[in-house]
């Protein structure tokens, strides 16, 4: 089975500009979650996602940040507009069902904001 | 959903020694989980433990739990080069995971 996809990989951007991060879960997969590692802060949650519904976004750091999961197999993140203090490595991860279950995450999408 | 902090922050040997990084939390959880990441790779989950349980293998792999003392260890054994990467513990309460800055191991050939 493939795992998470995330998409692009890498995004270099200037301020100001709009970015969108794509993921698909693992099919089957009922929880989704949005993460942001940097070198100072470690690994972030942003917000996750239970059967498409936002459960908890209280680590999504501004209003610039929004993140929406039309269906059970997509998800995205956006900025806008971007900063350079966003530039990160965001993390998308799926788990199987609700509730103390492995996550598996994607390889992530390195993003810097010049 | 509380943080769990790894310790020691770096770790250093050569391959074929083990390897042991702790755990610490603060509040009683459901299970702890361990994570290991590769540089420039997402987080991939190794381990579960549950709080009514002490003791894990898999594999190379030893995972203790002892919750009055609210600490877990990951032993690696034997280790290799590919194990060199970071590991991250996440306590249990609640599907939200909050990881901490991890330990960077080094498995020198």
């Amino acid at each position: 089975d493939a795992g998470v996809i995330q998409s692009p990989r890498h995004e270099v951007t200037e301020m100001g500009q709009e970015v969108t991060l794509r993921c698909k879960p693992i099919s089957g997969h009922n929880s989704l979650f949005w993460y942001r590692q940097t070198m100072m802060r470690g690994l972030e949650l942003l917000i996750y996602f239970n059967n498409n519904v936002p459960i908890d976004d209280s680590g999504m750091p501004e209003d610039r940040f929004s993140a929406k999961m039309p269906n059970a197999s997509f998800s995205t993140l956006k900025i806008q507009p971007s900063e350079p203090r966003d530039s990160a490595v965001y993390f998308c991860a799926s788990s199987p069902s609700w509730g103390f279950q492995p996550q598996h995450f994607g390889d992530g999408t390195r993003l810097s904001i010049l | 959903s509380q943080q769990g902090e790894e310790d020691p922050q770096a770790l250093s040997i050569q391959e074929g020694e083990n390897a042991t990084m702790n755990c610490s939390y603060k509040t009683s959880i459901n299970n702890l989980q361990w994570y290991r990441q590769n540089s420039g790779r997402g987080l991939v989950h190794l381990i579960l433990i549950r709080s009514n349980e002490r003791e894990k293998h898999s594999g190379r792999l030893r995972v203790t739990l002892d919750t009055s003392k609210k600490s877990s260890s990951l032993l690696i054994t034997a280790s290799r080069a590919a194990d060199t990467a970071s590991y991250f513990c996440a306590p249990g309460e609640s599907e939200k995971l909050v990881f901490g800055k991890g330990t960077k191991l080094t498995v020198n050939p």
